[in-house]
């Protein structure tokens, strides 16, 4: 089983809809959760970085962490095009090693 | 958060002959990460270069094959040695965002050997 787990899709909705892409993961350690958006041909940009359990959001983007069930997700409310991209989630422990442990991304398509 | 110039974004290049990545950050920071990103697959972290020490390398990449540089606290390149066609992929360089909120990632560079 790997650390992280994430469908890699696509995952194809139309604009307006609402998004939701989790991550799983199996290292309770994980104290740090963050979301990336990769467009292509571009390096992930961080989209939103989470401390442990609990929810937050920005603007149409809100992460939740639930510890107990090692289960992260990002949702994004009223989809644009423009959020066509893959979306990446990773994950670190605190304290010692400075690097994150990433899933491999699932793809998001959001057609006019 | 930082800014980082990677370059080139896309070479192709021949089979034994060597590729150099050049990471330029608009500030200082300690350390640098290099990833590797192969389709359909997560980033892969290479190694990890501190300004003033050797690289510390993943499980699986050597520094013969991966020769990694990182003369001051804003520059490091990455070097892609004898390659063949399994080193297509994309590889990124990173550094840690200041108080440690995540990552900042350059651009990308796609590598097709062939």
């Amino acid at each position: 089983q790997k650390e992280v787990e994430q469908d890699p899709g696509p995952l194809s909705v139309p604009e307006g809809a609402i998004v939701s892409l989790n991550c799983t993961y199996s290292n309770s350690a994980f104290q740090y959760f963050m979301w990336y958006r990769q467009y292509s041909r571009k390096g992930p940009e961080l989209l939103m970085y989470t401390y442990s359990s609990g929810n937050k959001e920005d603007g149409r983007f809100t992460a939740q962490v639930d510890k107990s069930s090692k289960y992260i997700s990002l949702f994004i409310r009223d989809s644009q095009p423009s959020d066509s991209a893959t979306y990446l989630c990773a994950m670190k422990a605190s304290g010692g090693s400075y690097i994150p442990t990433f899933g491999r991304g699932t793809s998001l398509i959001v057609h006019p | 958060s930082a800014v980082i110039s990677q370059k080139p974004s896309r070479d192709i290049c021949q089979r034994g002959t060597s590729l150099t990545i050049q990471c330029q950050v608009d500030s200082q920071v300690t350390m640098m990460f290099w990833y590797r990103q192969q389709p359909g697959q997560s980033l892969t972290l290479i190694a990890t270069a501190n300004q003033g020490s050797e690289a510390t390398y993943e499980s699986g990449f050597v520094i013969d094959k991966f020769p990694i540089s990182r003369p001051n606290l804003t520059f490091s390149t990455l070097t892609v040695s004898n390659m063949s066609p399994e080193d297509s992929s994309i590889y990124l360089c990173s550094v840690e965002r200041p108080a440690g909120y995540g990552y900042t990632f350059g651009s990308g560079t796609r590598l097709t050997v062939v």
